[in-house]
């Protein structure tokens, strides 16, 4: 089954609005996860990491107040797309490392309208 | 940084044929090989992975071989089947950094 959980799989937002998207690890802890984004027919894009309990570290080129990441807890980080444009329409994946393997989660297809 | 080339970019074969994808890496202290498997819509899935002190690992018809000399490892399935179709990544890395290629799709033809 799925080590590594995301939500919402889908969202349709209107432009101007925040958006949040949330990705958790089952049955263990994650100190680190990672945020990608990946456009039609392209590969993934690392866009952060994000650090438990600290900031997170972004890839050059990420505007880091656009997108708000939050790792909270061990198992959660959250990816706040804020003022969204039909530009950050996009497919959002995080990833999470349990004994050295990457887990991904099924993803996030954000449509701004 | 890492550099990563995947080829080829698409693939078609027909049922029952064998398939390979190789990729590059500029990275010499790499040493983690993972395949993925990303069907439409989805996050990619882990297929098989090898490790810098092995050169081939092998499970039912997928496989992959590592060179590290010559800083490329492979992807082999046999006998390929209509739902092998999809998106296959390498992404090469170290510690907890991954870093992906640009993809191979898969087509296999009934």
């Amino acid at each position: 089954g799925a080590v590594v959980s995301q939500h919402p799989s889908r969202v349709i937002c209107k432009s101007g609005t925040s958006v949040k998207i949330e990705c958790r690890s089952l049955d263990f802890q994650a100190t680190t996860m990672f945020w990608y984004r990946q456009f039609p027919k392209q590969s993934l894009m690392l866009m952060a990491t994000s650090n438990e309990g600290s900031k997170a570290t972004y890839e050059q080129g990420v505007e880091k107040d656009k997108f708000l990441i939050n790792h909270a807890s061990l198992t959660l980080s959250t990816l706040t797309v804020t003022s969204a444009h039909p530009e950050d329409s996009s497919f959002y994946i995080c990833s999470a490392r349990r004994g050295g393997e990457a887990f991904f989660g099924q993803g996030t297809r954000l449509t701004v309208v | 940084g890492e550099n990563v080339e995947q080829h080829p970019s698409t693939l078609s074969v027909q049922e029952g044929d064998s398939a390979v994808i190789k990729c590059t890496y500029s990275d010499s202290a790499s040493n983690y090989f993972p395949w993925y498997k990303q069907e439409l819509g989805k996050g990619p899935q882990l297929i098989i992975d090898i490790r810098s002190n092995v050169g081939e690992k092998k499970d039912q018809r997928i496989a992959v071989t590592l060179n590290k000399t010559a800083k490329h490892f492979s992807l082999h399935i046999t006998e390929t089947q209509p739902e092998d179709s999809a998106v296959y990544f390498c992404a090469p890395g170290a510690g907890n950094m991954l870093t992906f290629g640009g993809g191979t799709r898969l087509m296999v033809k009934p």
